[in-house]
């Protein structure tokens, strides 16, 4: 089945320990991308990647890391959370966005509480 | 910024009636698409409009656009409880020589038994 895969789908840790929230993608699409989601405030793109080994800011970076060593999986980092990163997480994959006729398969999600 | 705006915020019809939702947009697009989020979990991609088309429909799902008032809606006829969820506009824009998909802030649609 094709799909986004993320990992964990809960986490709760605490300010400052680093994490990984993990994104895999089964269909090769060259495209992937990181959003959180707050109230209020829509989804709002952290970081993507057009490729492997090309990685972009998106509009809010700050505070996170990416990767892209294998064009299956890109996964996100926080190397020291702050409770203002606290949010919604979501991967997003897609052949490739600049076409007209692409879509973006987006994972299930990833809820973080940063205490 | 956000790039669209869905109109209303919030949506609350009884089963059976049809819903409709709003999405304008600020500039030039290539495409606008639509996605649904039942609650908490990743969106759904639901359809996709050209720049050159001005209505696709999709089973229950009526998009329009309109590139001269840079706006779109999203019908949704005989609607079911199944339907409650938040439904999203998103356009592609060039930013400083990239792609990027940009979300609008959602109409949130509930659909009452």
């Amino acid at each position: 089945e094709a799909q986004v895969t993320q990992n964990p789908r809960y986490l709760i840790t605490v300010t400052g320990k680093k994490l990984t929230v993990t994104c895999s993608q089964n269909m090769n699409h060259e495209y992937m991308s990181w959003y959180r989601q707050d109230p209020g405030l829509g989804l709002r793109q952290i970081y993507y990647s057009m490729n492997v080994e090309v990685t972009d800011k998106g509009d809010v970076p700050e505070g996170y890391k990416v990767s892209r060593k294998e064009k299956r999986n890109f996964p996100l980092i926080l190397e020291s959370p702050s409770p203002n990163q606290t949010s919604l997480y979501f991967c997003a994959s897609s052949f490739d966005p600049r076409g007209v006729n692409e879509k973006l398969f987006f994972g299930s999600g990833t809820q973080l509480s940063v205490l | 910024s956000q790039q669209g705006e869905e109109d209303p915020q919030a949506l609350s019809i009884q089963e059976g009636e049809n819903a409709t939702m709003n999405c304008s947009y600020k500039t030039s697009i290539n495409n606008l698409q639509w996605y649904r989020q039942n609650s908490g979990r990743g969106l759904v991609h639901l359809i996709l409009i050209r720049s050159n088309e001005r209505e696709k429909h999709s089973g229950r799902l009526r998009v329009t656009l309109d590139t001269s008032k840079k706006s779109s809606s999203l019908l949704i006829t005989a609607s079911r409880a199944a339907d409650t969820a938040s439904y999203f506009c998103a356009t592609f824009l060039l930013i400083q020589g990239a792609q990027k998909l940009v979300f609008g802030q959602g109409t949130r649609l509930t659909i009452n038994p």
